[in-house]
């Protein structure tokens, strides 16, 4: 069963946003946080935040802060990453990957690791 | 540049081990926090190989494993093979950032 599909390839001008959506299993969305991880050839595996599919709170990495959402459809088990103002050094691949949550008497928490990642989705920023 | 520092490329000749260094300090791999490996073949998304420093999920073999001393930890791959060709990456946590950090990867070869 796979567990996190991912929407397909992207092509935006400078300035445009883009959106992409990961849908994940019913197993998926239940247990695990979503991550959103980038990859380019100059920067290699970038962190760009987390967000908890069944409500919806997100923590973001400082560096796209402000340009970056990350929101959830619990209908559809489906969550969603857009950036805005896209910039040429956009182009990557981005994936999005699952973290299991752990709870327990002090609380929940997340393992900080992904066991599984979507396919990837390609964004091409140009003019 | 990535916040944990692997080397770029390693090679061995098939049947032989080869390990891959990660090194990080003391807001990531120093401050205790775990360290994971990802394989990535060519056109494929990462995928887990070592978690929690030292442990193999289900379907990895054992001639992969991993260790985690101070502010560094390593990969080894003992027997190499043919198929394990690709570009292996180290992953933690850095508490100054508050997010997953990553090593920039490192190429295998076999020769």
């Amino acid at each position: 069963q796979v567990q996190l599909v991912q929407s397909g390839a992207e092509v935006k001008k400078p300035g445009a946003s883009v959106k992409v959506s990961c849908k994940a299993s019913a197993n998926t969305f239940t247990r695990y946080y979503i991550h959103w991880v980038r990859q380019t050839p100059g920067q290699g595996l970038e962190w760009m935040g987390i967000i908890n599919p069944r409500d919806g709170s997100t923590t973001y990495a400082q560096k796209f802060q402000g340009r970056v959402t990350m929101t959830t459809d619990t209908s559809t088990s489906t969550v969603y990453m857009e950036i805005g103002t896209l910039r040429f050094d956009d182009t990557a691949v981005y994936y999005c990957a699952r973290d299991l949550e752990i709870c327990g008497s002090d609380g929940c928490y997340t393992e900080n690791w992904f066991d599984f990642w979507g396919q990837g989705t390609p964004v091409t920023v140009s003019s | 540049q990535s916040v944990l520092t692997q080397p770029p490329s390693v090679s061995g000749a098939p049947g032989q081990r080869v390990t891959i260094s990660c090194t990080g300090s003391s807001s990531n791999i120093g401050a205790g926090y775990d360290v994971q490996w990802y394989q990535q073949l060519p056109g494929t998304a990462p995928k887990l190989l070592i978690y929690t420093n030292n442990n193999r999920p289900s379907g990895v073999p054992d001639r992969f494993s991993g260790s985690k001393s101070g502010t560094s930890a390593s990969l080894a791959i003992a027997g190499l093979q043919a198929e394990d060709e690709a570009v292996y990456f180290c992953q933690s946590f850095d508490s100054s950032l508050s997010g997953a950090v990553f090593g920039g990867g490192t190429r295998v070869t076999v020769l």
